[in-house]
């Protein structure tokens, strides 16, 4: 099994649509979980971390639910400039050091 | 907004070339990294740098990659005999004190024929 695994997408979605992207990971001992997106041929832009509590920053919305070893992010009224691929980010120890990223998922927002 | 810059942004080299691809991380962070990524394919880690040693390794850096800090802005990633399958997107990554977030630099595309 895969140590990181996303929905394989791709999702097309019109503007203005809710779209929710799912993550599960298989070590347990994952600590640290992120949200980056990616544009075509250019670097992982972080988009946000991951809480245990979840969290919301505008338009998206991050869970973890630790039992269930999956994260999830929820993009609503999307936009154009949504369009990216959407990479899912866990750390597997605590001291901040390699970052094991999922496939990700390619989201194309349509007008 | 500080950010992390890459040189030289596209490098072409023959195969057995060595290549140093340089990397100036955010002035106050304290972590370091190098990650790449083979065109369509996932991001993978490839070594983290912390207090001018490496910290962690994936099996992908074997004896041909080193890094290094040479000063208190640059830090280097070589190849010492490049094969055609280095050729990728190498990311440089860098974090700061009291957080795992990192960012990353533009990325130097690593042709080998």
């Amino acid at each position: 099994r895969k140590e990181v695994e996303q929905d394989p997408g791709p999702f097309n979605v019109p503007e203005g649509a809710t779209v929710a992207f799912n993550c599960t990971y298989s070590n347990s001992a994952s600590q640290s979980f992120f949200w980056y997106r990616q544009d075509c041929r250019k670097e992982p832009k972080l988009l946000m971390s991951v809480y245990s509590s979840g969290n919301e920053d505008g338009r998206f919305t991050a869970q973890l639910n630790r039992a269930s070893q999956y994260i999830s992010l929820l993009i609503r009224d999307s936009k154009l400039s949504d369009s990216a691929t959407y990479l899912c980010v866990v750390i597997r120890d605590n001291y901040g050091q390699n970052f094991v990223f999922g496939p990700g998922t390619r989201l194309s927002v349509l007008p | 907004e500080p950010e992390v810059t890459q040189t030289p942004s596209h490098q072409v080299t023959q195969m057995g070339q060595e290549v140093i691809l340089r990397c100036v991380p955010i002035s106050n962070h304290l972590y370091f990294y190098w990650y790449r990524q083979i065109l369509g394919q996932k991001v993978e880690f490839l070594v983290s740098f912390y207090n001018n040693e490496i910290s962690e390794k994936s099996e992908i850096f074997d004896d041909q990659f080193s890094v290094e800090r040479p000063d208190g802005s640059n830090f280097t990633l070589k190849i010492r005999s490049t094969k055609l399958e280095d050729s990728a997107m190498y990311f440089c990554a860098s974090g700061g004190v009291g957080t795992y977030e990192q960012y990353f630099g533009p990325g130097t595309r690593l042709t080998v024929t």
